[in-house]
């Protein structure tokens, strides 16, 4: 079974420009979640897609970042403009369900985000 | 609010060692708890998961207890190698809840 997948695994940027990142989950997870991790912290959880509805982005900054799951499979997580503090690993996840025994999570391998 | 705590953040011990990492969390209503690995660069791997109901899980070398009156987890890890060296992150889904909530990690690195 295929794991999430996601790109480009490598970005760097200058602050004020815009940089988009890829997810596709695993084949059948109706639910897909986007994370920051700054370096020497833990994930922090940005948005919550239920199939292509946005469930919890309360934690997403919304002047500069956006995401979209438009066909309930794949997404996308748009930075623009970017900021020096966004150089982080952006990753995203997906699990059979939200609730319940099928909550788990499955990573993907994440995006590490340079911006100068 | 619960928040999740790992200490130590760092930690070197030789090969071949027992070693205990250790997981805090401020809320007891949890459904349940997991134990990720990371290595440099890289995503998550989950290594283990214990349902709120369970005391504890095993795979290979690892095990992971929970006591959830207390707010804590262990995870065990036997005679550690050279390849066990990664950050291990602890995460915390809340009852009710189901966004994860994950400690900082703890820096492993197993002397040759």
């Amino acid at each position: 079974e295929a794991g999430v997948a996601q790109s480009p695994r490598y970005k760097i940027i200058e602050k004020r420009q815009s940089v988009a990142f890829w997810c596709n989950p695993i084949s059948g997870h109706a639910t897909l979640y986007w994370y920051q991790q700054i370096l020497g912290q833990g994930p922090k959880l940005l948005i919550q897609f239920q199939n292509n509805g946005v469930v919890d982005d309360s934690q997403l900054p919304k002047d500069r970042f956006s995401a979209e799951r438009l066909k309930g499979v794949d997404s996308t997580l748009k930075i623009q403009p970017a900021k020096l503090e966004d150089s982080a690993v952006y990753l995203c996840a997906s699990s059979l369900l939200s609730t319940g025994i099928h909550n788990e999570q499955f990573f993907g391998p994440g995006t590490r985000l340079t911006v100068l | 609010k619960q928040e999740v705590t790992q200490i130590p953040a760092a930690l070197s011990v030789p090969e071949g060692e027992n070693l205990v990492l250790n997981c805090s969390f401020t809320d007891s209503a949890i459904y349940n708890l997991q134990w990720f690995r990371q290595d440099p660069g890289k995503g998550l791997t989950s290594l283990l998961l214990i349902q709120s109901s369970q005391r504890e899980q095993t795979s290979g070398r690892l095990n992971a207890s929970l006591d959830k009156s207390s707010g804590r987890s262990t995870l065990y890890i036997a005679a550690s190698q050279p390849g066990d060296s990664a950050t291990y992150l602890c995460a915390v889904r809340p009852g009710g809840d189901d966004k994860i909530i994950f400690g900082k990690g703890t820096r492993l690195h197993i002397l040759p």
